[in-house]
């Protein structure tokens, strides 16, 4: 079965509110997450990733967060915006292997 | 503009036929990948190539064939034995496997724009 997984499958958010979407792994050994954005008929885009060294990283709008005690991942999207609607996939690398996993998505609904 | 393309963007085929799905990438990326994602679902990995002439099978070869006789070409054939060929199949290339590249090596593949496979 998969690792990576997550706890919503849609998330509807108010244009302007921050968006948090959530990701939980079961492999104490992935080292290395992704987490990318992809549009409706569009191939995935990459947003930002973390190592497992870290527990927070932050890019334009949005910051991954790392939990390793709980095998935690959530991605922060600030003052959510209308260009934002897209399905959100984490995605791991186990320590060793030679591909990453992917979770089944979140699709983040914007409310006007 | 650079990057990865996929063509044709929408296929049709009749049940039974072979179809072979094209991906073409300028980036001089050495791995490239193959997925399927069926409507509502994540990712799922057919088959990969990290150098020329040389690929492993994902979590869901079967039915499928890739060749990797060029490192810019990785072209997936979705045979008459694939039992529900139906789906948007995405191929993605990445700088390097991730594992080679050490501690600081990043996993990030860049995927093309997908073809949407329809069989009836």
């Amino acid at each position: 079965g998969e690792s990576v997984g997550l706890h919503l499958p849609t998330l509807s958010v108010q244009e302007g509110d921050n968006s948090i979407i959530n990701c939980a792994y079961s492999n104490s050994a992935s080292d290395y997450f992704i987490w990318y954005k992809q549009e409706s008929g569009k191939g995935p885009q990459f947003i930002i990733d973390i190592r497992s060294n870290m527990d927070k990283r932050q890019g334009q709008r949005v910051t991954v967060l790392l939990n390793k005690t709980v095998k935690h991942l959530s991605l922060q999207i600030a003052a959510t915006q209308p260009g934002d609607s897209a399905v959100y996939f984490c995605a791991e690398n186990i320590l060793g292997g030679d591909k990453i996993i992917f979770g089944k998505g979140t699709r983040l609904h914007i409310l006007p | 503009d650079g990057g990865i393309t996929q063509s044709p963007k929408y296929l049709f085929r009749k049940e039974g036929q072979n179809v072979t799905l094209s991906c073409e990438q300028n980036l001089n990326h050495d791995a490239m990948y193959w997925y399927r994602q069926d409507p509502g679902q994540g990712l799922r990995l057919i088959y990969y190539s990290q150098i020329v002439n040389d690929f492993q099978k994902g979590d869901i070869a079967e039915g499928y064939s890739v060749s990797r006789e060029k490192k810019e070409s990785f072209p997936l054939t979705v045979t008459s034995a694939q039992k529900n060929p139906t789906a948007f199949y995405l191929c993605a290339s990445s700088p390097k496997p991730g594992l080679a590249g050490g501690p600081t090596a990043s996993w990030e593949q860049y995927f093309g724009p997908g073809t949407r496979l329809t069989v009836t």
